[in-house]
């Protein structure tokens, strides 16, 4: 069985500050991993996504997520918050060999201060 | 469509009652999915439709949920006998195939019951 823990379901940074939301998963074979977004009123947006190849991986808005397979994490990286990254995040994995089905994470609310 | 659309965005009902939910898929989306959102317990995946066929219902809470999906194109999640418990938004999603192709998803559907 695949699951996906995000560490903190509340983050709350300054605006400039770094963003660093926490994804660790657990998968008997090396899963597909996503991050969707979920701002105010509006539906998921996926972020990024790891497949195979480089385990760095850049996404929309300045995000990027690293793919470290000895610590089983994808944690989500910003250099620098923006009031406009404040909504919900998810993590999501997806074993290949059982199709797209996506278990997500908890989810972590991202606030942003001024 | 240009994205998925579901309906009704809102619906409020009765104890007891039965209630269909709507999901219209991208053209040409092979695979399409039924996730559910409550407070406080994040994204749960429902059941997954490849075609017209759903290889994975292990999903559904209980056996007063059903869907089906007709044409390859749109599909019904049907909730029988609605109970509180069942209060969440619904969401839909599909992809061009399934093998970690990216989601889009629905606005969702706010599902209340009273």
């Amino acid at each position: 069985a695949q699951s996906v823990t995000q560490l903190g379901s509340h983050v709350s940074v300054s605006e400039g500050a770094l963003v660093l939301l926490r994804c660790n998963y657990s998968s008997s074979v090396p899963p597909y991993l996503f991050w969707y977004v979920q701002y105010p009123n509006q539906g998921l947006q996926l972020l990024l996504k790891y497949t195979t190849g480089a385990t760095l991986v850049k996404g929309i808005n300045g995000f990027e997520a690293e793919f470290k397979k000895s610590e089983t994490s994808f944690h989500l990286t910003k250099p620098s918050a923006h009031m406009s990254d404040a909504a919900e995040y998810f993590c999501a994995a997806s074993n290949n060999n059982a199709g797209n089905m996506l278990t997500f994470g908890g989810g972590t609310r991202l606030m942003v201060k001024p | 469509g240009a994205g998925v659309s579901q309906s009704p965005s809102n619906k409020v009902t009765e104890k007891g009652k039965d209630v269909e939910l709507r999901c219209d898929p991208i053209s040409g989306h092979t695979a399409l999915y039924w996730y559910r959102q409550s407070l406080g317990q994040g994204l749960e995946f429902l059941i997954y439709f490849q075609g017209n066929s759903a290889p994975d219902k292990s999903g559904l809470p209980s056996d007063r949920f059903s869907a089906e999906r007709t044409g390859g194109s749109v599909s019904t999640l049907t909730i029988q006998r609605t109970q509180q418990e069942d209060s969440a938004v619904y969401l839909c999603a599909s992809s061009l195939g399934a093998r970690g192709e990216k989601l889009f998803f629905g606005s969702g559907t706010q599902l209340s019951v009273l």
